[in-house]
């Protein structure tokens, strides 16, 4: 099955800079890959996507970028702000044929320093 | 339109008993899942189910059950309550059987077994 590995588990950065998550996968057949951020007590909302026939995608300040080859994608916020604060997820799914549910890392607790 | 509906909010249970966690979806989604989240864990699948009158294992399955009772509903079932069963339950659901929809996912229930 799918492994997902997740880094770092903390991140703390002062408001206005950059934030980067890195994930990698196991499974090079996994094509699609989401990001979900949790605040605390909340659910987990989707945040950005991306499918392994792309290699960026851009959201206003989240942006996400894969490589295949090196099997690993990464979550970019810039500029961040107070309520970027919270827990984020990535996830992969292999099309194997089948809803069979996404792997998620553990998680990335991003802290944001007034 | 209220999306994935999780009920109960809370609940706590001894060990032994049994109780059924109840999820309903609004969005005319034909995937469902269950997770459970515990800390520095990240979100686990337990059950899924690709379309009404499917279902199957995800990561963790011992010591649960899952009914697909039609299109809007699914729901979880401890039969025998374990301690190690304390945990935050979400419910998801996604367009399409390939899991590869983004998931919407319930405010989840919070159980604890004393």
């Amino acid at each position: 099955g799918e492994n997902v590995e997740q880094h770092p588990s903390t991140l703390s950065v002062q408001e206005g800079d950059s934030a980067v998550i890195k994930c990698t996968y196991s499974d090079s057949a996994s094509n699609y890959f989401p990001w979900y951020k949790q605040e605390l007590g909340k659910r987990p909302q989707l945040i950005i996507d991306i499918r392994s026939n792309v290699g960026e995608k851009k959201d206003q300040r989240i942006a996400v970028t894969l490589n295949k080859t090196a099997k690993h994608f990464s979550l970019h916020i810039t500029e961040t702000q107070p309520e970027d604060s919270a827990v984020y997820f990535c996830a992969a799914i292999s099309m194997g044929g089948g809803a069979d549910g996404l792997t998620f890392g553990k998680g990335t607790h991003l802290i944001i320093q007034p | 339109n209220a999306g994935v509906t999780q009920t109960p909010k809370f609940q706590v249970l001894k060990t032994g008993q049994s109780m059924t966690l109840q999820c309903a979806q609004d969005m005319n989604h034909n995937s469902m899942y269950w997770y459970r989240q515990d800390p520095g864990m990240g979100l686990r699948l337990i059950y899924y189910s690709a379309s009404e009158g499917t279902t199957d294992k995800g990561e963790v399955p011992n010591g649960y059950n899952v009914s697909r009772l039609n299109k809007r509903e699914f729901s979880l079932r401890l039969e025998s309550a374990a301690p190690s069963q304390t945990s935050v339950y979400f419910c998801a659901s996604s367009a399409g059987t390939g899991g590869d929809q983004p998931q919407h996912f319930g405010d989840g229930t919070r159980l604890s077994i004393l």
